[in-house]
């Protein structure tokens, strides 16, 4: 079965420092997508990116940048110069390939603060 | 382009009551997928509706009931509340078309079980 793992709970950055949040994941597929979601206050989640188990090359769009690494099971995000507006709780999921339909089974998340 | 939305915003119902949540998927979308996320947590899945037919289904009991209707709109009804069903209830969809799309949210709706 699968499962992610966030086991930070809580980061309390200023404004302008990097943060980088963990996220490991357990899945028997070898096919899989890894997503990461941001939850602002208001409660709607918020898509930010997705990463194919397939494809390993890390990327950078604008602020984000993520590191996923298969021999670790690990798929970190980081936000590079961090702005209060960053402020919000921020989801890993994992999607599997063999199961009809695309199920999230999402960690616990970590709340990040941004203080000015 | 208008992004999933779900009625109502917030709920409040006593314990024993049924409820029904409504969810309107983004436009050209055809798959929705229900969450339940208590406070503090990561959203649970619940199940998934793809061509008005339950896809897939998390591990919720039979209260939790769904419907998909021919304009891929969805609802969830949950029948005999408990405290413990007090959450916001996130809606999701996506195109079902190859394996696995993008689930986009509504802004979801909060339910009070007194």
């Amino acid at each position: 079965a699968q499962k992610v793992t966030q086991a930070q709970t809580e980061i309390s950055v200023v404004e302008k420092e990097d943060v980088t949040l963990d996220c490991v994941y357990e899945t028997r597929d070898t096919t899989y997508y890894l997503f990461w979601y941001k939850q602002p206050p208001s409660g709607e989640l918020v898509f930010l990116i997705r990463r194919n188990s397939f494809d390993e090359q890390n990327e950078i769009s604008g602020r984000y940048s993520w590191n996923f690494q298969k021999s670790t099971s690990s798929f970190n995000f980081t936000i590079t110069a961090s702005q209060v507006v960053d402020s919000a709780v921020y989801f890993c999921a994992l999607s599997e390939a063999a199961a009809a339909g695309n199920k999230l089974t999402f960690g616990g998340g970590t709340r990040v603060l941004v203080k000015p | 382009d208008a992004g999933v939305t779900q009625s109502p915003t917030h709920l409040i119902k006593t314990r024993g009551q049924q409820v029904t949540l409504r969810c309107s998927p983004k436009s050209g979308h055809d798959t929705v997928s229900w969450y339940q996320q208590a406070l503090g947590q990561g959203p649970q899945f619940i199940f998934q509706y793809y061509e008005e037919e339950e896809r897939q289904r998390g591990n919720f009991p039979d209260r939790f009931s769904g419907h998909q209707f021919p304009n891929y709109s969805s609802e969830l009804n949950v029948n005999a509340l408990l405290l413990g069903d007090s959450a916001l209830y996130l809606c999701a969809s996506s195109l079902s078309e190859g394996a696995l799309d993008t689930q986009y949210f509504g802004p979801g709706t909060r339910l009070t079980v007194l």
